[in-house]
């Protein structure tokens, strides 16, 4: 079954403590990316990555960080957390290149910033 | 630049009522439209999409069709269920990097029985 798993789902950290959201897909997608989702903005993108090794910043990419050592990972790491970051978090993942690709979703995750 | 402006929810509606969401997009160049949805819980997944001009995507009952003149691209069913409450998100890709999406800022709909 085709897939983008996130985990945590689910997480409660302080600010300052550093997180890593791992992401993974199982479609060999060349694309990855991450969004996060909060009231009345939509999603906004964070970061993404092209393919292993490459990556580039979003709209919003202040405060995180991205790596793209394997084609199916792609996690997402704050290095000092703050309540400002508190958010819904999805991974998502698509082919390259092509008018219409689809994009896959994970299921989010849940991250509160105390 | 590019953007997607739909409207503001939440919309109720009775069972068996029509549905009509407003989308309306701008974008440099001729972008792919895509309609998604979010049921609660989980994440989005892709309701359908258009790829030029003229197109109409459907799919389980809701259709949309890409109009340029209007840069528009409402989403419409005939006849919502309960199990179609959720929030819905317009979105564009940009021909120039066919993986960057502008999403909207998405529409919850409420069905009651």
């Amino acid at each position: 079954e085709a897939q983008v798993t996130q985990n945590p789902r689910y997480l409660i950290t302080v600010t300052g403590k550093k997180l890593t959201v791992t992401c993974s897909q199982n479609m060999n997608h060349e694309y990855m990316s991450w969004y996060r989702q909060d009231p009345g903005l939509g999603l906004r993108q964070i970061y993404y990555s092209m393919n292993v090794e490459v990556t580039d910043k979003g709209d919003v990419p202040e405060g995180y960080k991205v790596s793209r050592k394997e084609k199916r990972n792609f996690p997402l790491i704050l290095e000092s957390p703050s309540p400002n970051q508190t958010s819904l978090y999805f991974c998502a993942s698509s082919r390259q290149g092509n008018s219409g690709n689809t994009i896959y979703f994970g299921e989010g995750s849940w991250l509160t910033v105390v | 630049g590019n953007s997607v402006t739909q409207m503001e929810g939440p919309v109720t509606l009775s069972e068996e009522a029509f549905l009509t969401i407003n989308c309306t997009y701008t974008a440099t160049g001729y972008p792919s439209l895509f309609w998604y949805v979010q049921y609660p819980g989980e994440g989005l997944q892709l309701l359908l999409k258009a790829t030029k001009a003229d197109d109409k995507g459907s799919n389980k009952g809701f259709e949309a069709t890409y109009r340029k003149e209007t840069t528009s691209f409402h989403l419409e069913k005939g006849s919502v269920q309960v199990s179609d409450s959720a929030v819905y998100f317009c979105a564009l890709s940009d021909r120039g990097n066919f993986n960057k999406f502008y999403f909207g800022s998405g529409t919850k709909l409420n069905v009651k029985p």
